[in-house]
């Protein structure tokens, strides 16, 4: 358990309305990531952060913004949102394991629905 | 680019019978790692094992094991003896060494264990 917590867990929006989800970590790692998955593709990554106030883009950033003012927490924005980004969101942090190796662990995802 | 491909969408395995997770990537790296995440129905990303490219020996744990194919950039798994509780979605995923180097990952493959 890597202390990775998303809210909500489910949301439905409609159309054109901003939506904000959070991921809270209580271990202090200092990367952090922000994934969908919709069916057919797998996990694309989103928006990422490697400390506090240093964020960049992933492969599908279009659409969506991130700020992340604390340690702790990695917000992702959608500041009007549409009916493509009906998805599940993961967030995801990443952590040195004894062997050296960084392996990113997930939180457990929230289902937006945009009607 | 890195592309990671998992061409086979389902697959199915009489319980206590192996079965075989393909997955082939493509990259210009020398060195990196490849996962398998395991989706089961609670939608949770469990990291089931993972492979550094500089070592030739196959992972292994308990009774999930990688076949890599470095020259081939091939990395299968298998799993020995399934059970029920290993019905779930599979994501083969690659990653660059660095501590913030992102996952690829494929589009997975649904795994159903009949009784």
């Amino acid at each position: 358990d890597a202390g990775i917590t998303q809210s909500p867990r489910h949301k439905v929006t409609e159309t054109g309305t901003p939506v904000t989800l959070r991921c809270h970590q209580t271990e202090n790692h200092r990367y952090m990531y922000w994934y969908r998955q919709d069916p057919g593709h797998g996990l694309r990554l989103i928006h990422y952060s490697y400390g506090v106030k240093d964020t960049d883009k992933g492969e599908v950033s279009d659409g969506y913004s991130v700020s992340r003012s604390k340690t702790e927490d990695f917000l992702l924005t959608l500041e009007s949102a549409t009916s493509s980004q009906t998805s599940v969101y993961f967030c995801a942090i990443s952590d040195q394991t004894t062997r050296g190796i960084y392996e990113q662990y997930f939180g457990p995802g929230t289902r937006l629905t945009v009607t | 680019a890195q592309t990671v491909t998992q061409s086979q969408p389902e697959m199915s395995v009489q319980e206590a019978e192996t079965v075989t997770l393909s997955c082939t990537y493509d990259t210009s790296e020398s060195d990196y790692y490849l996962f398998w995440y395991k989706q089961p129905p609670s939608r949770q990303m469990i990291l089931v094992i993972r492979q550094e490219a500089y070592k030739q020996q196959n992972a292994t744990e308990n009774r999930f094991s990688v076949n890599f194919q470095k020259a081939a950039k091939s990395f299968s798994l298998k799993i020995s003896d399934s059970q029920l509780g290993d019905a779930a979605m599979y994501f083969c995923a690659y990653r660059r060494t660095g501590a913030n180097s992102k996952l690829t990952f494929g589009k997975g493959i649904t795994l159903s264990v009949r009784p």
